[in-house]
């Protein structure tokens, strides 16, 4: 079965420190990759997505993912964090063969000011 | 703007009861799909729906059915409402394929209590 493993649960930072946040997932085929994040009280929103192309893609905020194929990961980065970024952060896969859509179990982000 | 609407925010029901949590949007998206959220163990998929009439389960559809007779409304139901299904309920959607914009849109959410 399709999986989404997200290695952190909770990550707790200081304002401008430097965030990363892992994501792999085991399905070999054509995915399409996302990172939502879920601010407290409020909807999940998407930060960016990867569907082809350049590997690094940019979001909104200042947040960045790679997609790695050879390592199934697709991570996230922001090179400093504000006390703003702290929220819940999910990682999912699209599969377009079977039209699934699964998400990771998330991390929560607490930024100290 | 994209319109995922959840027919309640907040619902309580009683052991036992059967329960439908309604999902409408407005966009013309093939895909819709049911998730539950728990703290610690993010959105897990319960059921799917890529066209009228057609559902898949997804990981955890025990206890739950599911309803598509319109393209635009997907319903899930709790035959027989257990505490263990107090949860978030968020229904999402999204175009097939991978060649164009398979971004989820989400619904705000309906928070099940069920005692």
């Amino acid at each position: 079965a399709q999986s989404v493993s997200q290695h952190n649960h909770h990550v707790i930072l200081s304002e401008a420190a430097s965030l990363e946040l892992g994501c792999n997932y085991s399905y070999g085929g054509t995915v399409n990759l996302f990172w939502y994040v879920q601010y407290p009280g409020q909807h999940l929103q998407l930060l960016l997505k990867y569907f082809s192309g350049d590997p690094l893609v940019k979001g909104i905020k200042g947040f960045e993912a790679e997609f790695i194929k050879s390592k199934f990961s697709f991570n996230l980065r922001k090179p400093s964090v504000q006390w703003s970024d702290t929220a819940e952060y999910f990682c999912a896969v699209y599969k377009a063969a079977g039209n699934k859509l699964t998400f990771g179990g998330g991390t929560r982000v607490l930024v100290k000011p | 703007d994209v319109k995922v609407t959840q027919s309640s925010r907040y619902l309580v029901k009683r052991t036992g009861e059967k329960v439908f949590l309604e999902c409408v949007q407005d966009m013309d998206h093939e895909n819709m799909f049911w998730y539950r959220q728990d703290p610690g163990l993010g959105l897990r998929l319960i059921y799917f729906s890529y066209d009228v009439k057609m559902k898949e389960k997804g990981d955890i559809p025990e206890g739950y059915s599911v309803s598509r007779e319109k393209k635009e409304r997907f319903s899930l139901i709790l035959e027989s409402a257990s505490t263990n299904q107090t949860s978030m309920y968020l229904c999402a959607i999204s175009f097939p394929g991978t060649t164009v914009n398979t971004e989820a849109f989400f619904g705000q959410g309906t928070r099940l209590t069920v005692v």
